[in-house]
């Protein structure tokens, strides 16, 4: 298993403004994702975070609206940028190994709310 | 494509009582199974996992799930309910490929009544 950073835990932004959501492993491990979940509803996958390259997006998301790091094989970064109320979520960091493990493991999320 | 169902968004049951949250699958190939629980304002933690083998499945906090191919299923349980289950349960999957995507179900809230 891992254990999983992620800061901050919750945060109230105005409109117009950005968030960085930052997540620290305690071991290195080959994937990192980030998903979003929205107020009452399941998880939905935003991006594979790749070390050392560009993110890899999903479907309805885009790099200049999260943006997205990882310059190593422990931490990354999601920014929420340009928030608008829609943007309100809980943004959740994930890890898996790929040698030895099939499971996800999670950070604790960050509550955004945009006001 | 790979999906998950969970039918019921919310179950209740009374403490001590038994537990089953239900969850059905679609994918093409071996799939991987698992059970995670969201507790309010906490991520996911990971509960279970059925990858190959034996179709019943024990995990963390007295669960397990039951495996069953003919029926595409993947059912939670438990054998009595604590009030201290009351939380949000996902069920997802994955192909064997673990190159896939892991699918996640929209959640069943369960609440255990005193």
């Amino acid at each position: 298993s891992a254990v999983i950073s992620q800061k901050p835990s919750r945060d109230i932004c105005q409109r117009g403004t950005s968030l960085t959501i930052q997540c620290q492993v305690d071991s290195q491990v080959t994937m990192m994702f980030w998903y979003r979940q929205q107020p009452g509803q399941s998880l939905t996958l935003i991006a594979t975070a790749n070390q050392g390259s560009e993110a890899t997006y999903e479907s309805g998301f885009v790099i200049d609206k999260f943006p997205i790091s990882r310059p190593n094989l422990t931490f990354s970064t999601l920014t929420v940028s340009n928030l608008s109320p829609e943007d309100s979520s809980i943004y959740l960091c994930s890890v898996e190994f790929r040698l030895g493990g099939t499971e996800a493991f999670f950070g604790q999320g960050t509550r955004l709310t945009v006001v | 494509a790979q999906s998950v169902a969970q039918p019921e968004d919310q179950v209740n049951v009374a403490e001590g009582n038994p537990l089953t949250v239900k969850c059905t699958y679609s994918v093409s190939g071996n799939p991987y199974l698992f059970w995670y629980v969201q507790y309010p304002n906490r991520g996911l933690q990971f509960l279970l996992k059925y990858i190959t083998g034996d179709n019943l499945v024990k995990g963390s906090y007295g669960f397990e799930a039951e495996f069953n191919k003919s029926q595409t299923s993947f059912h939670l349980k438990k054998p009595s309910a604590l009030v201290s289950d009351s939380a949000l349960y996902f069920c997802a999957v994955r192909r064997e490929n673990r190159d896939d995507k892991i699918i996640f179900g929209k959640g069943t809230r369960l609440h255990i009544l005193p």
